[in-house]
């Protein structure tokens, strides 16, 4: 069965440096999506993308988010300069179509800021 | 905006009695309703979705929910729970495009 993947399962980094965050998408689906998840906190939309630009993004996703699709398959997020709030699990997702169409999610990538 | 509220933080049941996660949602038009569930270490696996229609709908490992209009509310049901449905639940509301808003989710916890 298709599935999304993400990588690393786990980053360190330190304040202030910049993280990549890669996901592999369903190959056929359209739309892609992160999502942050903070410790004991409830999962949250970041970003939402299609057809190679933002379609939709929350309040967090601030000038030190950027999202990408490099190349035919990877997804990824950007952190230019990590806060230690911005310390969570971060789960990548996809979808065929917006809206009712179910979102498939990864296993997430669970970043430390130290 | 939509919200989305779990009012259980965790549940505990004995193995072979029933479920019900409770789920209430806030929404202006019609909701598309979603349940997902997190084993730990793993993404969010889709149980079950409303859309239109039956407001009965079954999901995948049992489960089922019914949407209630009247009260906003979604619950979730199984009745009879297995150990390996110990993890985390959650409910979720989607808009007409694309974002998805979760509870803080439901921790269940089945004792032998």
């Amino acid at each position: 069965e298709p599935e999304v993947t993400q990588t690393p399962s786990h980053q360190v980094t330190q304040m202030g440096q910049e993280v990549i965050l890669r996901c592999v998408p369903i190959s056929n689906h359209l739309y892609f999506y992160w999502y942050r998840q903070i410790l004991g906190q409830k999962v949250e939309f970041l970003v939402s993308f299609y057809n190679n630009e933002i379609s939709e993004k929350s309040e967090i996703f601030d000038d030190q988010f950027s999202v990408e699709r490099p190349d035919g398959s990877n997804f990824t997020l950007k952190i230019r300069s990590t806060k230690l709030e911005d310390s969570a699990m971060y789960f990548c997702a996809s979808s065929e179509a917006p809206g009712q169409h179910e979102q498939y999610f990864g296993p997430g990538t669970r970043l430390t800021v130290t | 905006a939509q919200s989305v509220t779990q009012p259980d933080i965790h549940i505990t049941v004995s193995e072979g009695a029933s479920l019900e996660l409770r789920c209430n949602y806030s929404y202006g038009a019609t909701p598309y309703l979603f349940w997902y569930v997190q084993s730990p270490g793993q993404g969010l696996q889709l149980l079950l979705k409303y859309f239109s229609g039956d407001t009965l709908v079954q999901g995948i490992k049992g489960f089922e929910a019914e949407f209630k209009r009247s009260q906003s509310s979604f619950n979730l049901r199984k009745p009879s729970v297995h150990w390996s449905d110990a993890a985390e639940y959650f409910c979720a509301v989607g808009s007409g495009y694309s974002t998805l808003t979760f509870g803080k989710g439901t921790m269940l916890l089945v004792s032998p």
